[in-house]
């Protein structure tokens, strides 16, 4: 199975900042890379896919970028409904494999 | 609009067998693969497997000995069943559609329900 390794793992940021989460792949996976965002309680729901790709109906403030093995997420200006897990997803093979997870907090 | 919604028992003893059934509403269930994932309390998200429309399946390596997936289009749902629980498999199950194409990803998702395997 390809390892997901997402830094940090937690976060503390501020309503405005402008954060990136990183995530790593334990072998190539070209572009196959999602980004999900979960709140606690709920399910994830897909943020982009395709490694840069946003999701119809997502903010824009949300981006996506990398391939290969090296990947990230940016928020440009963390609103207060942010404030959740996200998580890497890798679509490369079978199983597919999720990040740990990343825990925004409100500092 | 695609909704799914989970259905089943919230507690079931170990060794026993989980059941749950996913039901499709908004959409036909024909044409896609359905999957199952679940996420321990406070911990990650593990993939299960899927089922397509016409039956065929794929699990995960890691639960497969144990993991049987059907699909029934007369009634737009989907099932999972995992035998032998143990409190290890105690976490909440969602059921999704796994959109194929250049690429894939999982949307949409149910809400999920808790599992508790306990005596």
């Amino acid at each position: 199975d390809i390892q997901m390794t997402q830094s940090p793992s937690s976060l503390s940021a501020s309503v405005g900042d402008r954060v990136t989460i990183t995530c790593r792949a334990s072998q190539s996976i070209s572009y196959y890379l999602n980004w999900y965002q979960q709140k606690p309680g709920k399910a994830p729901n897909v943020l982009i896919y395709a490694a840069s790709s946003l999701q119809s109906g997502v903010p824009s403030r949300f981006s996506g970028s990398g391939s290969g093995t090296d990947f990230t997420l940016t928020i440009s200006s963390l609103q207060p409904e942010d404030f959740a897990t996200y998580y890497c997803q890798e679509s490369y093979s079978t199983p597919p494999t999720f990040g740990q997870g990343t825990k925004l907090e409100i500092k | 609009q695609v909704q799914l919604q989970e259905s089943g028992p919230g507690l079931v003893k170990p060794s026993e067998t989980l059941s749950l059934t996913c039901t499709v509403s908004g959409g036909s269930i024909t044409t896609y693969y359905w999957t199952w994932i679940r996420q321990p309390p406070g911990k990650g998200l593990e993939w299960i497997g899927y089922v397509y429309y016409t039956g065929s399946t794929n699990y995960n390596p890691s639960l497969k000995s144990r993991v049987a997936m059907s699909v029934d289009t007369s009634k737009n749902h989907f099932s999972l069943k995992l035998t032998s629980v143990t409190a290890a498999d105690t976490a909440v199950y969602f059921c999704a559609r796994w959109l194929q194409g250049a690429y894939t990803w999982f949307d949409p998702w149910g809400q999920g329900t808790l599992v508790t395997v306990s005596s």
